[in-house]
């Protein structure tokens, strides 16, 4: 099964940008790779997802290297009111893994 | 995207008393999830709601103390049944997205629970 591995928590201050790695060796061939935002008191929102090289929506972008055993969530100019908790997901079809939250990068803008 | 709402939002409960918590979808959805995160915590998968059909329980999640309601493809119920101190979590469903290749949930507010 894959399991993802995400630093604790980051600092980071307004302005800049922001690169969370998460590091997923087993991902299956049919894996995509889904990033969620939480803020306190609410449930996580979905922000992106991906299968392979780079993928840019309005919120972020998603870079996935070849190997496809990481990627890395790019939050570019964060703002205080991106201070959350980021989880990523490895799996495919809402089973099994795509389900399964790790702990999660907890994620500290300062001003 | 589908828009979810939980009742209650928040309660406080006596231990051994049970707590119901309504999930509502404002579209028809086929997968729907139940989730716990307890303080600090990252979120657990408690059990697949299947509509027509019983639960699909998680390891450590049993039927009985976590009876699950799938009446229609909009609508569920979890109920936290004979509360002790330790359920006291946030409890959230979520829906999974629809389509071919579709990966991504959707989650309520969650309803913050605390037991005395």
């Amino acid at each position: 099964l894959a399991k993802t591995t995400q630093p604790i928590s980051m600092d980071s201050y307004e302005g800049q940008e922001v690169n969370i790695t998460c590091s997923h060796n087993n991902i299956a061939t049919n894996d995509y790779i889904t990033w969620y935002q939480q803020f306190p008191s609410q449930g996580p929102r979905f922000i992106i997802q991906g299968y392979k090289t780079k993928v840019t929506n309005e919120v972020a972008s998603l870079f996935i290297p070849a190997d496809r055993k990481s990627s890395t969530l790019s939050l570019p100019r964060v703002s205080l009111s991106d201070t959350a908790v980021y989880y990523c997901l490895v799996g495919h079809n809402n089973a099994g893994n795509m389900l399964t939250f790790g702990g999660g990068t907890r994620l500290m803008v300062k001003p | 995207s589908a828009v979810i709402s939980q009742k209650p939002s928040r309660d406080i409960c006596q231990r051994g008393t049970s707590l119901t918590i309504q999930c509502q979808v404002d579209s028809q959805v086929t997968m729907m999830f139940w989730y716990r995160q307890q303080p600090g915590q990252s979120l657990t998968l408690i059990a697949t709601a299947n509509q027509g059909s019983e639960a699909t329980y998680e390891s450590g999640f049993v039927i009985d103390k976590f009876p699950i309601s799938r009446p229609n493809l909009t609508f569920s119920t979890l109920t936290v049944s004979n509360m002790s101190p330790e359920d006291s979590s946030i409890y959230l469903c979520s829906v999974g997205a629809q389509g071919p290749g579709a990966n991504e949930q959707f989650f309520g507010p969650g309803t913050r629970l605390t037991v005395l």
